[in-house]
């Protein structure tokens, strides 16, 4: 059955380098959304996208994080440099513009250290 | 602004019925949707109310109240399998405002 695919599904790295995670939505949605999730702030949205277009990151620490959709298969979220503080799940979700369903990747579990 | 409150733990007994409270304060309101979270896992959706009463989904109920801000999701027959995390969230501009979320302990 359809379902959000999210790559690394973990990732371990150093302070100050960069890290990128890829999601793939479900075919035909045309909504992304981006969450962060750890145990002090729960679920943050972080940027959402309706038709590949960017319409709200005011989540996002603008001078490290950024999100892109290159094509519609294809949703990424870099940080660079990427801190301690960035330690969390990062969530990827897509859904259908109008619907209030959103179907959720298993996410990227990041420890930057 | 938009803020949703909602207990941070809950605990009960396997066939059991448990209640989880959410109250909301949004600038604009559509409705209120209820989120399951298993430890590890993904959010996976389990209900949404746009209107004033009780939905029913099989064991799970979810109710609103739009007069008083403030729902509440309802799980009966309690199983081990439910214990989890559930969020409450609200629809804002197309996007989805969550609460932090009640961890419900299902002991045997």
């Amino acid at each position: 059955d359809a379902r959000v695919t999210q790559t690394p599904r973990d990732k371990v790295t150093e302070m100050g380098q960069e890290v990128t995670m890829r999601c793939q939505p479900i075919l035909g949605h045309n909504t992304v959304f981006w969450y962060r999730q750890t145990m002090m702030q729960g679920l943050e949205l972080l940027a959402y996208f309706r038709n590949r277009a960017p319409l709200d990151d005011s989540g996002m620490p603008k001078d490290r994080f950024s999100a892109e959709m290159p094509d519609a298969t294809l949703a990424t979220l870099k940080i660079q440099p990427s801190e301690p503080r960035d330690s969390a799940v990062y969530f990827c979700a897509s859904g259908l513009d109008g619907s209030y369903e959103q179907y959720f990747g298993p996410g990227t579990r990041l420890t930057v250290t | 602004g938009q803020s949703l409150e909602q207990p941070s733990e809950v605990t009960a007994v396997e066939g059991a019925i448990v209640q989880i409270n959410c109250t909301y304060q949004t600038s604009g309101f559509y409705g209120l949707s209820w989120y399951q979270q298993h430890d590890g896992g993904a959010p996976t959706f389990l209900s949404y109310n746009a209107l004033d009463g009780l939905e029913e989904t099989g064991r799970f109920s979810s109710f609103l109240s739009r007069s008083d801000s403030y729902g509440y999701l309802l799980l009966q027959e309690l199983q081990m399998k439910d214990s989890a995390s559930y969020f409450c969230a609200v629809p804002q501009g197309g996007k989805l405002i969550f609460g932090q979320g009640t961890e419900l302990s299902v002991k045997p």
